[in-house]
């Protein structure tokens, strides 16, 4: 599986949108792009993911650039409860994928008041 | 989205002992289930793949012996940490990937916090 690159840590102010980077220059054509978030002393939560289209739920938008080579989390109105260290992840999906998850270091997001 | 349950949550033991971590489906039937350990501040380390019905595959670097795994049903897969050391205090997650889906989604359990004494 591909690897990525993220910042460490970031900042956002309450009610505006964070949005994250994540590199994945190495992506190959079959490899999804995964995001995961984890809070402190909780398990990871699964958030989004996407191929090539942009992707949208009610959590955030996944922004992937044409060339796949880089994508964007967008959390459109961040609070307090989404601070967190989030996780962007290359991986092969389908049921012949064997499924782990290799993680990165991520970007600790912290939402200030 | 489905749910991973993990249990204990937290545990305490005495060095020497062994511990037994479950990680249960709750919703669906899971072939794979993933173990990983997290040291404080540190990100999620892979330990093993756990598979229903036969061998788990571990991760170079981590002792087969010293981590047994169990998957003996499609909803439930056990960690053992036998002869427990203070450096085997950690968080330990597991993940269960619903092979229904056609991307084999992966959720995680709540964590099970060891503490070695």
């Amino acid at each position: 599986d591909a690897k990525t690159t993220q910042p460490p840590s970031m900042d956002c102010a309450e009610g505006r949108a964070a949005n994250l980077p994540c590199n994945h220059s190495t992506i190959s054509g079959n490899e999804y792009v995964y995001w995961y978030r984890q809070i402190h002393s909780q398990g990871p939560q699964y958030i989004i993911h996407g191929l090539k289209n942009n992707e949208t739920n009610e959590m955030a938008s996944l922004i992937i650039t044409e060339d796949r080579k880089s994508s964007t989390l967008i959390l459109p109105h961040a609070t307090l409860r989404d601070t967190a260290v989030y996780y962007c992840i290359v991986r092969v999906a389908g049921s012949s994928n064997t499924g782990k998850l290799i993680f990165g270091q991520g970007t600790t997001l912290q939402v200030k008041p | 989205g489905a749910v991973v349950s993990q249990h204990p949550s937290w545990v305490i033991c005495k060095s020497g002992t062994s511990v037994k971590i479950e990680c249960r489906s709750l919703d669906f039937q899971a072939t794979t289930m993933f173990w990983y350990r997290q040291f404080p501040k540190q990100s999620l380390m892979l330990m093993a793949t756990s598979n229903e019905g036969s061998k788990a595959t571990y991760e170079q670097g981590v002792e087969k012996d010293k981590f047994l795994i169990n998957h003996a049903s499609l909803t439930l897969s056990t960690l053992t940490v036998t002869s427990a050391h203070p450096e085997d205090s950690s968080f330990y997650i597991c993940s269960a990937r619903d092979g229904s889906g056609n991307t084999g989604e992966l959720f995680f359990g709540e964590g099970s916090r060891l503490t070695v004494l």
